[in-house]
């Protein structure tokens, strides 16, 4: 099945610093949320972005969405140890309100060092 | 505790046999969506149903079938286990509350064939 491009697909990083990551894709999505998962859980819903160009914060995460609709970033400042898991971005076809499937990134692993 | 339950956690079958997974949604959700995740991969969608009828199908295998029941709980049959179907199966609801996407993941069985 299709997945979306992420990158990078792992990260070790020290606590303090700031993370990028991005997911591509080869079609349009209307809608991009991005994920985090620990072990043994589901995904928890961090961000949901609902327009073109749109950029969503929440605390220290902030992500963007492409303003080509193929793309979307994921930025974390000041990491912490409890930032450590696998992040993905998934992307929908539908727009606000309208739940559908959703095709996933293929993740990206975070590791923070103290 | 996402409001999503799924049941067993863990389950260990050998191949040929045929095993059933449940899930009930979050209260109030009337959509239902099962997913696949395999080792370190992102999770691949299978079948969404909603209020009880099947609408939208992805790479689902002939040998999995799935429904939802009046009172909502959805469960996952899969039969004529290979070694390959070993992974995460995610069970996710959704509202439709506007721009909240409620896009709520329950923790998952994680089926090992043996």
């Amino acid at each position: 099945g299709q997945q979306l491009n992420q990158s990078p697909q792992s990260m070790f990083i020290q606590e303090g610093e700031d993370v990028s990551m991005n997911c591509t894709s080869s079609s349009i999505f209307n809608t991009w949320l991005w994920y985090k998962q620990e072990p043994g859980e589901g995904p928890v819903l961090l961000i949901a972005l609902y327009k073109a160009g749109e950029l969503t914060s929440n605390g220290r995460l902030t992500a963007q969405f492409g303003i080509t609709r193929k793309d979307s970033f994921l930025n974390i400042s000041a990491s912490i140890p409890s930032d450590v898991g696998i992040y993905f971005c998934a992307g929908s076809t539908t727009r606000t309100g309208t739940a559908s499937k959703l095709t996933f990134g293929t993740g990206t692993r975070l590791q923070v060092t103290l | 505790d996402s409001g999503v339950t799924q049941t067993p956690k863990h389950l260990i079958t050998a191949t040929g046999q045929r095993v059933t997974l449940r899930c009930s949604p979050r209260s109030g959700d009337l959509s239902v969506y099962w997913y696949q995740q395999s080792l370190d991969q992102g999770l691949q969608f299978l079948i969404q149903y909603y209020n009880g009828e099947e609408r939208a199908k992805g790479n689902i295998l002939e040998r999995f079938s799935a429904q939802q029941f009046p009172d909502l709980h959805s469960e996952l049959n899969l039969s004529s286990l290979e070694l390959g179907d070993s992974a995460l199966y995610f069970c996710a609801s959704t509202g439709h509350r506007g721009r909240d996407y409620g896009y709520t993941f329950g923790s998952g069985t994680r089926l090992t064939v043996v």
